[in-house]
């Protein structure tokens, strides 16, 4: 089945410096989904990415959808230590979610 | 805003025993999803659940598994003879409309299983 590497597996920054984490697939994918699980939390869904090239900011956070939809990435500007948690890519297929290993984030303030 | 509720919120069970986790997906939403993450790794799919029958499943979810939908609210997930890799948190799911797989999903705050 479909499977999504993403790297990478462990991010440390300081509070203000950016962060990005990265998806990547073998095969085309007709969605990907983003989620973010603070830690003993649950996941909780972000965006839906379904356009080639496709690109979306909310606030800090921006996402793309490379033009193959083979990739996509997530990057956080400023970085807070509310940004803290795991952010997971997960590919949306007919009745499930296919989710990435997931990059976990934390934050020196 | 409407949420999905899981108990218990932790389950200890001795080996072999049977365990049922429940939940209570959004009420309009359509389709409904376990998943289980084992400590520090990735949330990795059981099995979803529309119109009253499997519609897909895992590897994961072999014949020790059963999901019920006993009512109009509550799903249940079923593990007979629990062994000790079974031991994780399960996290139920739900989603609203058609092709479940493509729609957000929203997670429950999760059953952590134990397994003495």
């Amino acid at each position: 089945g479909q499977q999504v590497m993403q790297i990478p597996q462990y991010q440390h920054v300081q509070e203000g410096e950016d962060f990005t984490t990265y998806c990547n697939s073998s095969t085309t994918l007709s969605n990907i989904q983003w989620y973010k699980q603070r830690p003993g939390g649950h996941p909780v869904f972000l965006i839906q990415l379904v356009k080639s090239g496709e690109v979306k900011k909310q606030k800090r956070l921006t996402f793309q959808f490379g033009e193959a939809k083979k990739n996509s990435s997530l990057h956080i500007t400023a970085t807070q230590t509310t940004d803290v948690g795991t952010y997971f890519c997960a590919l949306g297929g007919a009745q499930k979610l296919v989710f990435g290993q997931g990059t976990r984030l934390t934050i020196n303030p | 805003e409407p949420e999905v509720t899981q108990t218990p919120s932790h389950q200890v069970t001795q080996m072999g025993q049977e365990v049922i986790l429940r939940c209570v997906p959004i009420s309009n939403h359509l389709y409904f999803y376990w998943y289980r993450q084992i400590l520090g790794q990735k949330v990795e799919f059981l099995v979803s659940f529309y119109n009253n029958e499997i519609s897909e499943k895992s590897e994961i979810f072999d014949d020790q598994f059963s999901v019920e939908r006993p009512d109009g609210s509550n799903f249940t997930l079923k593990i007979r003879s629990t062994k000790l890799e079974d031991s994780a948190m399960y996290f139920c799911a739900s989603s609203e409309g058609t092709g479940g797989g493509n729609q957000p999903q929203h997670f429950g705050d999760g059953t952590r299983l134990s397994i003495l």
